[in-house]
């Protein structure tokens, strides 16, 4: 009954490697976010998208590009890695409550590129 | 624009210790604020959230009340165990479809027993 997933939980790979993340919710929200969380724990917003249409993108290289397949799922694919790209990256989904857009993280992935 | 300042950390307490951890914001209109822990090797989970202004949030002992005067959400616990021990991160929504959180910078506390 987990509520929002991501796998891998842990990638490890090589610079200039193409890799990907998956995230898929089962709570019905209609809008999933990608965050980075740097290594001062620091979060920034890269991606959202609400019914599978892009809404934030963030001044992220073009080598991030996150698919929307369906509004329960956000994958997000990272070409030719460098070594600033290691960091921790959550996914999130909200669905609004009246005004109110409360957002429920998933476990993150770490990504270490060596 | 938004944004949330916190208080720098680490803060370290012993158990049963006072915790605040100061948290302000800048916003137009009139957003929600939450506070988010993060365990150490674990995901951000809610911890509580206030929407409107003097609304208070509370949830496992921890409180914090939504103060437009002083544009404050500071976090408190009267007395902190070692379980508490986490990164806690202030939040802001401008509650509007699709846009994301404003976090601050996060303040790591340590409880020793």
């Amino acid at each position: 009954d987990t509520a929002v997933s991501q796998t891998p939980k842990y990638l490890v790979t090589q610079m200039g490697n193409d890799k990907s993340i998956k995230c898929e919710q089962n709570l019905g929200h209609d809008t999933m976010y990608w965050y980075k969380q740097d290594s001062k724990k620091f979060l920034k917003i890269m991606f959202s998208y609400n019914n599978k249409e892009l809404i934030i993108n963030e001044t992220v290289p073009n080598r991030f590009s996150p698919k929307s397949p369906d509004k329960a799922h956000l994958n997000l694919h990272i070409n030719s890695l460098e070594l600033g790209d290691s960091a921790v990256y959550f996914c999130a989904s909200s669905q609004a409550q009246g005004i109110i857009y409360e957002q429920y993280f998933g476990p993150g992935t770490r990504l270490t590129v060596t | 624009g938004n944004s949330v300042t916190q208080m720098e950390g680490p803060v370290t307490l012993s158990e049963e210790a006072f915790l605040t951890i100061n948290c302000t914001y800048t916003a137009t209109g009139y957003p929600s604020l939450f506070w988010y822990v993060q365990y150490p090797g674990e995901g951000l989970q809610l911890l509580l959230k206030a929407t409107k202004a003097d609304d208070k949030g509370s949830n496992k002992g921890f409180e914090a009340t939504y103060r437009k005067e002083t544009t404050s959400f500071h976090l408190e616990k009267g007395s902190v165990q070692v379980s508490d021990s986490a990164v806690y991160f202030c939040a802001l929504s401008p509650n509007q479809a699709g846009t994301a959180l404003i976090f601050g910078k996060g303040t790591t506390l340590s409880v020793s027993s």
